[in-house]
């Protein structure tokens, strides 16, 4: 049973336009949410996170969304830029303070 | 610079052979993790370590085990390797539990 869902394996993007990644999950007792980053042969590096209270969290170019009636999350990347082409994970915190993680979306800025 | 290294990146062994991976983290984290990431399945939880000498089953840590003798270090051991358990594997510290973690870069396994 998958607590975090990316229904999109993958996903192209114009650079310059905006990238939305969406996540959803099941587990409403999640406390906050991550995004991540991954290069290819690198680990995943923290990128932006929201706590459950709150319905969205800005730094730079990212901003992350919370619907919390719809179980949903998004990540809006503003202007897309190669170097953002990387897979993005979203991960819920759950009560036993584990990260729990869905299956990652690639994400791909054409030139 | 906070840093948390892994013993390969790339590491190829044989069926039933004993395979030591190793984590190191400069942080000192409370919190130790081991994962192992799978096209189309994500980062997987296999063993975490909470403290020294201290570890706690994740999801999937059938074919497994852990050692956590010091602060710093993390070992996974595939006891005796197979064809299933070829993955990338990723290591992570945290100070919390649900904090931020920290990844190192992987080890791409293959087990041949």
């Amino acid at each position: 049973d998958q607590q975090v869902k990316q229904n999109s394996p993958s996903l192209s993007v114009q650079e310059g336009r905006i990238s939305i990644l969406n996540c959803d999950y099941t587990n409403s007792m999640f406390d906050y949410f991550l995004w991540y980053k991954k290069y290819p042969a690198e680990g995943p590096t923290f990128l932006i996170s929201i706590s459950s209270i709150k319905d969205k969290n800005e730094d730079g170019r990212f901003t992350v969304f919370l619907n919390k009636s719809a179980k949903h999350l998004s990540l809006h990347i503003v202007p897309s830029q190669p170097g953002d082409s990387a897979v993005y994970f979203c991960a819920g915190a759950d009560s036993n303070y584990q990260l729990i993680w869905g299956a990652g979306t690639k994400l791909i800025i054409k030139p | 610079d906070v840093k948390v290294t892994q013993s390969s990146r790339y590491l190829v062994k044989r069926t039933g052979e004993k395979v030591f991976l190793e984590c190191v983290q400069d942080m000192d984290h409370e919190n130790m993790f081991w994962y192992r990431q799978d096209p189309g399945l994500g980062l997987r939880l296999i063993y975490f370590s909470y403290d020294v000498k201290m570890k706690e089953k994740g999801d999937i840590p059938e074919g497994y085990s852990v050692s956590r003798e010091k602060k710093e270090r993390f070992s996974l051991i595939l006891e005796s390797a197979s064809t299933n358990q070829t993955s990338m594997y990723l290591c992570a510290s945290s100070s919390g539990g649900g904090d931020e973690q920290f990844f190192g870069p992987g080890t791409r396994l293959t087990v041949l």
